[in-house]
């Protein structure tokens, strides 16, 4: 099956400082996505982006289909930007279900 | 739009008894619904694939006469732990797409999942 990659593993940032994290991944795909995951569990959608740029706020991500990679891209960070963040996508010879990356563990601190 | 609503958010019971989680979409149809578990700090692993009006798709490993699911409606799916035992703990997450739009613009929808605790 398709293997998703995210670095770095773990995170720890002050607040106001940026950072970038990265999702490898290992064949072609219908769908990538960017989650939040808060301390409750509940999984906060970042982006829908197959491919290009988007850009919400603070937050914003790129796709590179072709070289089979996205970047989640975090500014000005805040202590509420705490959490886990996992990449997911949609290999696109299955047609369905999202296959996670083991997540990027944030702390912002004071 | 593009709302999936899950209960319980957390459920306590005793081993040996069976539990069932609800999945609906509230605002949009879905054809196909997904289950995961997620143990703690650890990724999601999908368990099943929830299809409407036939039988689920279960993931290698995952025992199907356990983990009971049902899939009546375009907006309803159910995850019934059967038998529960103290290693059935775990966080339960269900997810689904609009089945008009095939998610786009949207992508997969989760809910806001069931921590299940078998004492």
């Amino acid at each position: 099956g398709i293997q998703v990659e995210q670095s770095p593993p773990d995170l720890i940032l002050q607040e106001g400082a940026n950072s970038t994290l990265r999702c490898n991944f290992s064949d072609s795909v219908n769908n990538l996505q960017w989650f939040h995951q808060n301390p409750w569990g509940q999984l906060i959608n970042l982006f829908y982006i197959p491919s290009g740029t988007k850009q919400n706020g603070r937050l914003s991500a790129t796709t590179v289909a072709t070289e089979r990679y996205s970047l989640l891209y975090i500014s000005s960070s805040q202590t509420t930007d705490s959490g886990v963040y996992f990449c997911a996508v949609e290999p696109r010879d299955s047609g369905y279900a999202l296959n996670f990356g083991k997540g990027t563990s944030l702390l912002v601190t004071p | 739009g593009a709302v999936v609503s899950q209960h319980p958010s957390w459920v306590i019971c005793k081993s040996g008894t069976s539990v069932k989680i609800e999945c609906r979409s509230l605002d949009f149809q879905a054809t196909t619904m997904f289950w995961y578990r997620q143990f703690p700090k650890q990724s999601l692993m999908l368990m099943a694939t929830s299809n409407e009006g036939s039988k689920a798709t279960y993931e290698q490993g995952v025992e199907k006469d356990k983990f009971l699911i049902n899939h009546a409606s375009l907006t309803l799916s159910t995850l019934t732990v059967t038998s529960a035992h103290p290693e059935d703990s775990s966080f339960y997450i269900c997810s689904a797409r609009d089945a008009k739009t095939g998610g786009l613009n949207y992508g997969y929808t989760f809910g806001s999942g069931t921590r299940l605790t078998v004492v």
